[in-house]
């Protein structure tokens, strides 16, 4: 098994609607993040958890909000997805921040 | 804050030759990591490389080697006998290691290098 698994893999959504995006992880660390991939601009932090009780905004969080259900689990919503919100999405942990982030293997979202 | 930026959208090069991908940073911060990671077509971002900005000594693994410029805030890759499997979007890195930092802890990429290795 994966080591941080993201579902949906691929998901095709409807402007308007609410969508969840969902990720775990088995390498029992405390810190998870959440990113979006956009051609041209690489990778742009959305939200951040440093524990269950610590979520805090990136540089891009409007129109998206977390949950931390678990020490494992941080999910990731769209309340209303808009077009502009089309990317891909990534989660990943890390445990001593200096060796980087263990990374799912994302999730393509359209929003049509 | 910090900002990464990488010059070059696009780069290519030939089975077995060495290429260079460039990567420079702006921070204001002393104590901090980089990092480059390879994403190929399946879209997995994998670790290729990091370095501590302390030491001095550039960071190798394998085929992967970085020419790091503290002073200069540059920290470039080099990949030797580049082969077909090399073909990859590259990111460049940085976390910032002071605790206490807004930046703790975060990781900030660069938009990232795609490299076509042809046979």
């Amino acid at each position: 098994d994966a080591d941080v698994t993201q579902t949906p893999r691929n998901r095709i959504t409807k402007t308007g609607k609410r969508i969840m995006l969902e990720c775990s992880q088995t390498k029992g660390h405390d810190r998870m993040y959440w990113y979006r991939q956009d051609p041209g601009l690489g990778l742009r932090l959305i939200y951040y958890s440093f524990d269950v009780k610590d979520i805090n905004k990136g540089e891009i969080s409007d129109g998206y909000s977390v949950s931390r259900q678990a020490q494992a689990k941080f999910s990731l919503s769209l309340e209303s997805a808009i077009p502009n919100q089309t990317a891909l999405y990534f989660c990943a942990t890390s445990g001593d921040r200096g060796y980087g982030y263990t990374f799912g293997s994302g999730t393509r979202l359209t929003v049509v | 804050a910090q900002t990464v930026t990488q010059s070059q959208p696009e780069m290519s090069v030939q089975e077995a030759e060495t290429v260079t991908l460039s990567c420079t940073y702006d921070t204001s911060e002393n104590n901090y990591y980089l990092f480059w990671y390879k994403q190929p077509p399946s879209r997995q971002m994998i670790l290729v490389i990091r370095q501590e900005a302390y030491k001095q000594q550039n960071a190798t693994e394998n085929r992967f080697s970085v020419n790091f410029q503290k002073a200069a805030k540059s920290f470039s890759l080099k990949i030797s006998d580049s082969q077909l499997g090399d073909t990859a979007m590259y990111f460049c890195a940085f976390m910032n290691s002071n605790a206490g930092g807004t930046s703790y802890g975060k990781l900030t990429f660069g938009q990232g290098t795609i490299l076509t290795v042809h046979p």
